[in-house]
């Protein structure tokens, strides 16, 4: 049974451009977070989506937006990009239960150059 | 609002040494604690959570933590540990069974022969 997929594993982009990237949730499950891991910190939640719907939201710039899509999969995109925003994406998913705890993707490394 | 903190950026210690990784939180309300392990080019996984109970949790791989209320901390320990633990842990924190995590900076485990 697969875990949780995202998509690219690396990606590369200049400052200014948008980025998209993907998470497929862990099989069952109905709940996806996205977490931003800058180096040497610990992940910072960004937003979670739930019924194709932003659930909640973190401390972060209308810049990041994302979409679940009704196969629970989720993207995350960001615009004009900044220097800033070069970070690991960590995309975890759950079921709506309490407690249930979180399934985390292997993440994809941006860097904005 | 709640916050964690990770005494230790870096543990090194040698093989079949014990160890204690700590964690301090601050919460205006109960709380849910979880350590997470993540080792090079991975996503997180849980290694222990604390919901309520028994203050002493036990986790996978040998590792255990102790809910401390009093002293708000929720310290990890292994009583030996091997090559294979040198890895970041992360201590985090929720406020609700549905809510998302807040995690610390992480403390890096190097495990020496």
């Amino acid at each position: 049974d697969a875990g949780v997929t995202q998509s690219p594993t690396h990606l590369i982009k200049t400052r200014g451009q948008q980025v998209t990237l993907r998470c497929s949730p862990k099989s069952g499950h109905d709940t996806v977070s996205w977490y931003q891991q800058a180096l040497g910190q610990g992940p910072q939640f960004i937003f979670q989506y739930y019924e194709e719907e932003e659930r909640q939201r973190g401390n972060f710039p209308d810049r990041f937006s994302g979409h679940q899509f009704p196969n629970y999969s989720s993207e995350l995109n960001v615009n004009a990009l900044l220097l800033g925003d070069s970070a690991l994406y960590l995309c975890a998913s759950s079921l709506d239960r309490p407690y249930y705890g979180y399934t985390f993707g292997s993440g994809t490394r941006l860097t904005v150059v | 609002a709640q916050s964690v903190t990770q005494l230790d950026s870096q543990v090194p210690v040698f093989e079949e040494a014990p160890v204690e990784l700590r964690c301090n939180y601050s919460s205006s309300v109960s709380v849910y604690l979880f350590w997470y392990v993540q080792y090079p080019n991975q996503g997180l996984q849980l290694l222990l959570k604390y919901l309520s109970g028994s203050t002493l949790v036990k986790g996978i791989n040998g590792f255990e933590a102790e809910f401390n209320k009093s002293q708000t901390s929720f310290h990890l320990r292994k009583p030996s540990v091997h090559i294979s633990d040198t890895a970041e842990y992360f201590c985090a924190v929720s406020d609700t069974g549905y809510s998302t995590l807040t995690f610390g900076k992480g403390t890096m485990l190097l495990v020496s022969p």
